[in-house]
């Protein structure tokens, strides 16, 4: 199976600072997704993003599929930002959602 | 977006008895689920996949005798863990695959004592 890597591992930020998570592949991925899993433990879907840029709100998202890697920008962070983020990926041809180790956020007010 | 929802939320139950924690997919009929198992502060690992109408697939390691796995119908998925030890402890997660996203239950937190 593939391998995910995330960095940070952990992060801490004042409110309203930005930030960048970076998530590396170890092989090529046809599916990619971003979740937040809150303190009561749901994951949340951010994005699904295999490829390309998007954004929602104050989060956004590239992956650059031919250097196996993804970023999630989080902008004027907010105390309700505050969880861990995953990164997630499926093999080409695959059908398991690999997860990464995750970046735990502590945003503080 | 799918909506997946899990139950009990929380167990608590004693060494050697069995639980079971059920799994549904409220708004799609879900021919696959995935079942997930988060130990704290780590990450989230695949156990199984469920398959309705058919056996489930194991992952590497994770014993099938000890994890049973029924997925008898569209919408529901159980995950019955047998003769629960502590080290079964753990925060147990749902997910199913809708066009090309997944989407996770809750989750169940399961203590065994």
């Amino acid at each position: 199976g593939i391998q995910v890597e995330q960095s940070p591992p952990d992060l801490i930020l004042q409110e309203g600072a930005n930030s960048t998570l970076r998530c590396n592949f170890s092989d090529s991925v046809n599916n990619l997704q971003w979740f937040h899993q809150n303190p009561w433990g749901q994951l949340i879907n951010l994005f699904y993003i295999p490829s390309g840029t998007k954004q929602n709100g104050r989060l956004s998202a590239t992956t650059v599929a031919t250097e196996r890697y993804s970023l999630l920008y989080i902008s004027s962070s907010q105390t309700t930002d505050s969880g861990v983020y995953f990164c997630a990926g499926i093999k080409a041809a695959g059908n398991k959602l690999t997860f990464g180790g995750g970046t735990r956020v502590l945003v503080k007010p | 977006g799918a909506v997946v929802s899990q139950h009990p939320s929380r167990v608590i139950c004693k060494s050697g008895t069995s639980v079971k924690i059920e799994c549904r997919s409220l708004d799609f009929q879900a021919t696959t689920m995935f079942w997930y198992r988060q130990f704290p502060k780590k990450s989230l690992m695949l156990m199984a996949t469920s398959n309705e109408g058919s056996k489930a697939t194991y992952e590497q390691g994770v014993e099938k005798d000890k994890f049973l796995i029924n997925h008898a119908s569209l919408t529901l998925s159980t995950l019955t863990v047998t003769s629960a030890h502590p080290e079964d402890s753990s925060f147990y997660i749902c997910s199913i695959k809708r066009e090309r996203e997944q989407y996770f239950g809750p989750g169940t937190r399961l203590t065994v004592t």
